[in-house]
């Protein structure tokens, strides 16, 4: 079945610092979509992006969706403290399978 | 729309025993999807359903788990018998349609199986 692979699984930065996270799919994927967990809560949606190419913002968020539609990035500028948890990609291929997840990047700031 | 409720938030059960955990995803959605979380493996999909019908459920780790869906506004995922490997978050989410529209979480339930 699909597989949607994420590096890196950690990242520690400094407070300020600028933080990007991967997604790679072993298919071809209709859209991708992105989420964040917060310690102990439970996935909430950040942002879909569907079209080749597609750029997406939102304030010091970049989504990016790659033109094979088989990849994904996350770029956040300046990280806060507020940016702390667990960011996850996840997919939809061509067939019947479902919304896939990769294992999510945790992000760790240290002050 | 109170969103997506799960039942009950914590279960700790005795290996050998049943389990089942409740969903009740929001109105007019149409899509159910359950998931595990663990650090090892991450959000894994189980199964998920379209229209109330299992659509995939490839996921589903062995015989011992089942899912259903009755009804539109409610679903349940039962293990029987529990093993101490499937100790987990388990997520329902639901969505509009099972493609291209995003998933709303439940709060989740803590399974411990001692």
């Amino acid at each position: 079945g699909q597989q949607v692979m994420q590096i890196p699984q950690y990242q520690h930065v400094q407070e300020g610092e600028d933080f990007t996270t991967y997604c790679n799919s072993s298919t071809t994927l209709s859209n991708i979509q992105w989420y964040k967990q917060r310690p102990g809560g439970h996935p909430v949606f950040l942002i879909q992006l569907v079209k080749s190419g597609e750029v997406k913002k939102q304030k010091r968020l970049t989504f990016q969706f790659g033109e094979a539609k088989k990849n994904s990035s996350l770029h956040i500028t300046a990280t806060q403290t507020t940016d702390v948890g667990t960011y996850f990609c996840a997919g939809t291929g061509g067939g019947a399978d479902g919304l896939t997840f990769g294992k999510g990047t945790h992000l760790i700031i240290q002050p | 729309d109170a969103g997506v409720i799960q039942s009950p938030r914590h279960e700790v059960t005795e290996m050998g025993q049943e389990v089942t955990l409740r969903c009740k995803p929001i109105s007019g959605h149409n899509s159910l999807f359950w998931y595990r979380q663990t650090m090892m493996r991450g959000l894994e999909l189980l199964i998920y359903f379209n229209n109330n019908v299992p659509i995939d459920d490839s996921g589903m780790p062995e015989d011992r788990f089942s899912a259903k869906m009755p009804n539109a506004s409610f679903s349940t995922l039962k293990i029987q018998p529990s093993e101490p490997r499937d100790s987990a978050v388990y997520f329902c989410a639901s969505s509009l349609t099972w493609r291209n529209t995003e998933a709303f979480f439940g709060q989740g339930t803590r399974l411990t199986v001692v």
